[in-house]
């Protein structure tokens, strides 16, 4: 059984602060890695892709991937209240090219 | 502009009738999938399909079934066999594995299904 955890929050941060995002994930041939981002009444939107270990930054985005400890992570900085959302955490195994999602983690930005 | 395409963005059906959902991609992937979100929960594979005229059940495909005689296009039917059709539905492609974005997923805007 592949799993995909993540903290299901709600997590609320002031505007202007770091908001960080964790999932952890139980196969090891994981391969791929994502961040998608969820409005309310909307489709996920992909905001973050990484495969190696290590960091990855778009704007204020950061993914941190950490294959030995089975965990990535996405850090927001600068929180914005247009950043309020779900966000998922998704992995891709080598194989079938299918996906495991996490249930989501509610992120509330503060003004 | 590439993207997915779902119709119809709401739909509403009586119970015990069989409805369709479309989805149409111009991304040229191969692979293609079907989703079932519920409130406040996660993402629950239907069907998907890496390649014209082969589809593979995923988790939750009982009650639903799909085809796949394009590339660009992949139906998905929700019959009266299923149980709690509710929900919102989601059709999503990907690029290949192998690709330099290896096997990035994405999703068209959904179609919200309310049986009665």
């Amino acid at each position: 059984q592949k799993e995909v955890e993540q903290n299901s929050g709600p997590l609320s941060v002031p505007e202007g602060a770091i908001a960080s995002l964790n999932c952890t994930y139980s196969d090891r041939v994981s391969q791929s890695f994502f961040w998608y981002r969820q409005y309310s009444g909307k489709s996920p939107e992909l905001i973050m892709s990484i495969y190696s270990n290590g960091d990855k930054e778009d704007g204020r985005f950061t993914a941190q991937l950490n294959k030995a400890s089975q965990y990535v992570s996405l850090l927001i900085r600068d929180s914005q209240p247009s950043d309020s959302a779900t966000y998922l955490c998704a992995v891709n195994t080598n194989t079938g090219n299918q996906f495991y999602f996490g249930t989501g983690t509610s992120l509330t930005v503060i003004p | 502009d590439g993207g997915i395409t779902q119709s119809p963005k709401y739909l509403f059906r009586k119970e015990g009738q069989n409805v369709t959902l479309s989805c149409e991609q111009n991304l040229n992937h191969d692979a293609m999938y079907w989703y079932r979100q519920d409130p406040g929960q996660g993402l629950r594979l239907i069907y998907y399909s890496q390649i014209v005229n082969d589809f593979q059940k995923g988790d939750i495909a009982e009650g639903y079934s799909v085809s796949r005689e394009k590339k660009e296009s992949f139906p998905l039917t929700v019959t009266s066999a299923q149980k709690n059709p509710t929900a919102f539905y989601l059709c999503a492609s990907s690029t290949p594995y192998l690709a330099a974005n290896r096997g990035e997923q994405y999703f068209g805007p959904g179609t919200r299904l309310t049986v009665t």
